[in-house]
């Protein structure tokens, strides 16, 4: 089965860069979506197609996609992006794959 | 406004059936697929089951199939997970989300329903 993993936490000062890893192999090769959770909410689409915003996402976020490694990144980190962030692909053995998430932390 | 509204979570002791149903409103919920997708509280995001537009396709998860019967009604806009011979391990919150266009991913997700199994 298709696998995808993620760093299980990442922290970043308010106003610095955020970077979300997603590993899977020849990912770079998928199209690649990711989704925000709030404490508490259920998730919302972010990302899709490895670098396209959302409606309504802020420019803060984008994404990109090569080799074995897909990267959420956010930028100017703001209290609000506190979050779980999971990355998503289809794959054909698998269906569709998340990985595990990863908890933004803003300290 | 896209709304995606679940219901049918509760207290289930191992081995008994539930049945939880998704209300939609806010676009025409036969052109598009639809999905169910779990979470363990405090993990990440499974896959479970989806369906196409009328209904005469379906696929679901390894770990779910011959347990699991997604279903919808057209006409009453409401999309359906039939779980049978629960187990412990089927606790999650289960939300129910529209796919972008039969292109495996979301862009709307319900506010999930928990489903606990426990004696």
């Amino acid at each position: 089965s298709y696998v995808l993993t993620q760093p299980p936490s990442v922290s970043v000062a308010p106003g610095k860069t955020a970077e979300i890893t997603c590993e899977g192999n020849s990912i770079g090769t998928k199209s690649v979506h990711w989704y925000q959770q709030r404490p508490g909410q259920a998730p919302v689409l972010v990302i899709h197609h490895d670098d396209d915003r959302s409606s309504g996402i802020p420019e803060r976020f984008s994404g990109s996609n090569s080799g074995n490694t897909a990267t959420l990144t956010i930028s100017r980190v703001e209290a609000g992006d506190e979050a779980d962030y999971h990355c998503q692909v289809w794959d054909s053995r698998s269906d569709m794959v998340f990985g595990g998430g990863t908890k933004l932390t803003v300290l | 406004e896209v709304q995606l509204v679940e219901s049918g979570g509760g207290l289930v002791q191992p081995g008994g059936s539930v049945r939880l149903s998704c209300a939609t409103s806010g676009f025409t919920f036969s052109n598009y697929w639809m999905h169910w997708v779990r979470q363990v509280p405090g993990k990440g995001l499974v896959w479970v089951s989806r369906i196409n537009g009328d209904g005469s396709s379906t696929t679901y998860a390894d770990s779910v199939k011959g347990r699991f019967a997604i279903s919808r009604d057209n006409a009453k806009n409401t999309l359906y997970l039939q779980i049978n011979s629960l187990r412990a391990e089927d606790t999650a919150i289960y939300y129910c989300a529209r796919d972008r266009s039969s292109t495996w991913y979301v862009d709307y997700w319900g506010q999930g329903t928990l489903v606990t199994v426990s004696s």
